[in-house]
């Protein structure tokens, strides 16, 4: 979408860091997001972060929120074949906006 | 088990007809949704229900008719088909918290219109 934007491809190999970048634009963001979705099947939410928060760690999944770039970036550690999927990142403005604003989607390749 | 449950999953059928996809959530959220997925991969929302009130209606040709007879179910009904409404199409629901409003999605309902 227009006020999200995401790196299109990012190939990674098997065992090494893979690194997601997302940029907003709406400064009034409350909540981000990352889905991830796999081939043929629907977006499952991976993780989220509130805008007071710097960073998230869910076992292999780091975000970080640099609020005054507007830059989120999801981390996965230790990259595996089953992450192999398209992620994306997704924005809104709080718990009364039910409008979730999707980045294009990064598919991520994991190559042995 | 499934939360969010749309019916069905593959459907193809001709330019010109009627089609409905059913949904169904048992998160006991207040909020369902549409999205259309484009062959881009790209996700916009289409419409939204909350408490059976639609919410949300984005700039959708009338021919997609949203229908939510309880806030657990919301269908869509898609008239005079046309090739390119051919997508994926994805329920989904949410609730309302100091948590946000976190939306859990379906599996996809594939459409292709030939």
């Amino acid at each position: 979408g227009e006020d999200v934007e995401q790196s299109l491809f990012l190939s990674v190999r098997e065992g090494d860091s893979s690194v997601i970048n997302c940029t907003y634009t709406d400064s009034s963001s409350t909540y981000l997001y990352w889905y991830k979705q796999e081939p043929g099947a629907g977006l499952q939410l991976l993780t989220y972060i509130f805008s007071n928060m710097d960073m998230k760690q869910d076992q292999r999944l780091t975000v970080l929120l640099n609020k005054k770039d507007k830059h989120l970036s999801l981390r996965i550690a230790d990259t595996q074949t089953g992450d192999s999927a398209i992620y994306f990142c997704a924005e809104s403005r709080g718990s009364n906006d039910y409008k979730l604003s999707f980045g294009a989607g990064t598919t991520v390749t994991v190559r042995a | 088990d499934t939360a969010v449950s749309q019916t069905p999953k593959y459907l193809v059928t001709q330019m010109g007809n009627d089609k409905s996809i059913k949904c169904e959530q048992n998160l006991g959220h207040d909020t369902m949704y549409w999205y259309k997925q484009d062959s881009k991969k790209f996700l916009k929302i289409m419409f939204s229900y909350n408490n059976k009130e639609l919410i949300i209606n984005e700039t959708v040709p009338n021919r997609f008719s949203p229908k939510s007879p309880d806030k657990a179910h919301l269908n869509l009904h898609i008239n005079s088909l046309e090739l390119g409404d051919s997508a994926v199409y994805f329920c989904a629901s949410s609730q309302a918290s100091s948590w946000g409003n976190t939306i859990y999605f379906g599996e996809g309902s594939w459409l292709t219109v030939v």
